[in-house]
């Protein structure tokens, strides 16, 4: 099956600095990639996503890139807040217009933003 | 907006128990999910479901059992509750489809095997 890796393990930054996650896959057929963030005592929710015909995509404060030649997709967050403190989760997965939409995720970064 | 239901918060079982845990979604999604989640070892599937009375494995079904007799409902069953089965377990649902991936996480239920 895939194998997701993801790094840093852990990152902190100081409120207002961008932080940058990064993800591998194995899979070249995989397709589409989310990242999920895990508030604490929560599930993870869903935050943004990108297919592999796009490269980039945008959303406010986010942003995820993908290079479908090295494997690799990244989550960018720029000024950083307290509130985005959270367990954040890259995945990937091979659609194949089934619906088995089953998703391989990486280990997970813990983001800390101190004030 | 969609909502997934795990029935405990916190469940303390003893060794050799037989564990039921159970996830309600009220979204009508086809398929749903049993995850595990321990740290460092970040989320992994145990079984999913993509209708009723259907399943299938996922990574790490050893020790596990589940049942979806109706579509909004699945279960996790441990047949004999082991220490190492201590874990955050998760469930989730999709609708399933190109387009409709995105998964929808109840809160978990931190289990603790004494």
């Amino acid at each position: 099956g895939e194998n997701v890796e993801q790094h840093p393990s852990t990152l902190s930054v100081q409120e207002g600095d961008s932080a940058v996650i990064k993800c591998t896959y194995s899979d070249s057929a995989s397709n589409y990639f989310p990242w999920y963030k895990q508030e604490l005592g929560k599930g993870p929710q869903l935050i943004i996503d990108i297919r592999s015909n796009v490269g980039e995509k945008k959303d406010q404060r986010i942003a995820v890139t993908l290079n479908k030649t090295a494997k690799h997709f990244s989550l960018h967050i720029t000024e950083t807040q307290p509130e985005d403190s959270a367990v954040y989760f890259c995945a990937a997965s091979i659609d194949r217009g089934s619906t088995l939409g089953r998703l391989y995720f990486g280990r997970g970064t813990q983001l800390t933003v101190w004030p | 907006d969609v909502k997934v239901t795990q029935s405990s918060r916190y469940l303390v079982k003893r060794t050799g128990e037989k564990v039921f845990l159970e996830c309600v979604q009220d979204m009508d999604h086809e398929n749903m999910f049993w995850y595990r989640q321990d740290p460092g070892l970040g989320l992994r599937l145990i079984y999913f479901s993509y209708d009723v009375k259907m399943k299938e494995k996922g990574d790490i079904p050893e020790g596990y059992s589940v049942s979806r007799e109706k579509k909004e409902r699945f279960s996790l069953i441990l047949e004999s509750a082991s220490t190492n089965q201590t874990s955050m377990y998760l469930c989730a649902s999709s609708l399933g489809g190109t387009g409709d991936e995105k998964l929808f996480f109840g809160s978990g239920t931190q289990l603790s095997v004494l």
